[in-house]
């Protein structure tokens, strides 16, 4: 079936360090491909999606390409700020439901 | 538009004790979910809705009830509640377009429940 495999964090960056989170996936057909962003205390936000291989989702300077050849969705951004300090979950789509990964916390320090 | 909205933000329970918890959506989505968040397990479906009057189980549905009476709403209920229950739990509604690729899920701010 369907499923996620994220790194392990914690993650700890300085600010304006170059930022990695690795996404695996195993997935039957095309499923779309999703980051959500969990800030404290709050739920779970969007933060960028792609819905058919090699399309490229961006957003608040991230950005994630869907790989079908590795099967891959790993979240980049080149200039991380304290602001970013979150915990971070790749999804998918399975049937009408989603699968999440279990989610990688980042903190950025100043 | 309020969005995703829970009711309670907070609850404490005592083991046996029943409640229900409320989601409500105002985006007209067909489709809503109930997770539980735990550390280090990512989210947990728990049961899910594809439309008004329907509801299905998800991952770890066992020890909770669902009702989906209007389109806009979603209630969790737990019968007796269990230390195990002790979670945060988040709701959440999407739509699909006819078709299309799956949509995005939008969630609400979550419920903190203690359970002692």
């Amino acid at each position: 079936g369907n499923s996620v495999t994220q790194m392990e964090g914690p993650v700890t960056l300085s600010e304006e360090a170059f930022l990695t989170i690795n996404c695996t996936y195993t997935a039957t057909g095309y499923p779309s491909l999703f980051w959500y962003v969990q800030y404290p205390g709050e739920g779970l936000q969007l933060l960028l999606k792609a819905t058919k291989a090699d399309d490229k989702g961006s957003n608040k300077g991230f950005e994630a390409t869907y790989r079908k050849e590795t099967t891959s969705f790993h979240l980049e951004k080149g200039s991380v700020q304290v602001s970013d300090s979150a915990v971070y979950f790749c999804a998918l789509t399975k049937g009408q439901n989603f699968v999440f990964g279990p989610g990688t916390r980042l903190s950025v320090l100043p | 538009n309020a969005g995703v909205t829970q009711t309670p933000k907070f609850r404490v329970l005592k083991t046996g004790q029943s409640m229900t918890l409320l989601c409500a959506q105002d985006m007209n989505h067909e489709y809503m979910y109930w997770y539980r968040q735990d550390p280090g397990m990512g989210l947990r479906l728990i049961h899910y809705s594809v439309g008004e009057g329907t509801t299905a189980k998800g991952e770890v549905p066992d020890g909770y009830n669902v009702s989906r009476l209007k389109k806009q709403n979603f209630l969790l209920g737990l019968e007796s509640a269990a230390p195990s229950q002790t979670s945060v739990y988040f709701c959440a509604s999407s739509y699909e377009l006819a078709g299309g690729p799956k949509e995005t899920q939008y969630f609400g701010p979550g419920t903190r429940l203690l359970v002692l």
